[in-house]
């Protein structure tokens, strides 16, 4: 069955940087765009970044757009999200999740992982 | 963006009830890009439709979607135990994906 695993997550500095992973298995990886989503504490979802399934388009949320990056290894199953410049308003909870539609940006998303906290404070 | 609002913000229920969920959109969503989800806590959301009225794989059919433009609802026709949870909309016809607040189902 389709599994994403988060890891990477926990207490940071406000500034500092940060890097999640997922590690994806079940389903074929390597095909497939891949999405973060993020959940602040009390606050709804909200969509965070995307890359395609080769890694050669991103986009991201106005929030986060030139501070966060998302990349992947194909060759490793793994999912990316590098967080530079982290804000208290970062701290999260952050999902990866695979999209209905294998190569869109603009999807469902019909899997997605237990999540890995993010949290910036001094 | 495309901003959704969900109504109501809780609602509280008995099982065995019939439930309806509204979400309204800022601007019309074409082609039926769009979504609910079952969210629990320390759960990963779950996919419950998709395309408007699509079930999503292994949800059962007391769950339905339907709606269009700017206005769509969620209905569960009989609540199990297992259905109270936090439910999202999502639209993904526009960029940025948005997501409603949601609307937290409780036990009455």
């Amino acid at each position: 069955q389709v599994q994403l695993v988060e890891s990477g997550g926990g207490v940071v500095q406000p500034g500092r940087s940060l890097r999640v992973s997922c590690v994806a298995s079940g389903f074929s990886f390597t095909t497939h765009a891949m999405h973060w989503v993020r959940q602040a504490p009390g606050k709804g979802l909200e969509w965070v970044a995307f890359v395609s399934y080769d890694g050669s388009e991103t986009y991201f949320a106005d929030s986060v757009r030139g501070r966060f990056t998302i990349s992947r290894d194909n060759s490793r199953n793994t999912l990316f999200l590098q967080m530079n410049s982290l804000r208290a308003e970062d701290t999260a909870l952050y999902y990866c999740a695979k999209g209905v539609y294998h190569y869109d940006s603009l999807t469902a998303y019909d899997q997605w992982g237990q999540g890995t906290q993010v949290t910036v404070s001094s | 963006e495309n901003v959704l609002t969900q109504s109501p913000g809780t609602l509280s229920l008995s099982p065995g009830e019939r439930v309806t969920l509204s979400c309204r959109a800022s601007q019309s969503i074409r082609s039926n890009f769009f979504a609910w989800y079952q969210h629990k806590p320390g759960l990963a959301p779950r996919l419950l439709i998709h395309g408007a009225s699509g079930r999503a794989t292994g949800i059962p059919d007391r769950f339905s979607g339907s709606g269009s433009g700017t206005d769509f609802t969620l209905t569960i026709s009989r609540l199990e135990p297992e259905d109270f949870a936090v439910y999202y909309c999502q639209q993904y016809f526009s960029s940025p994906p948005t997501f409603g607040p949601g609307t937290k189902l409780e036990i009455k």
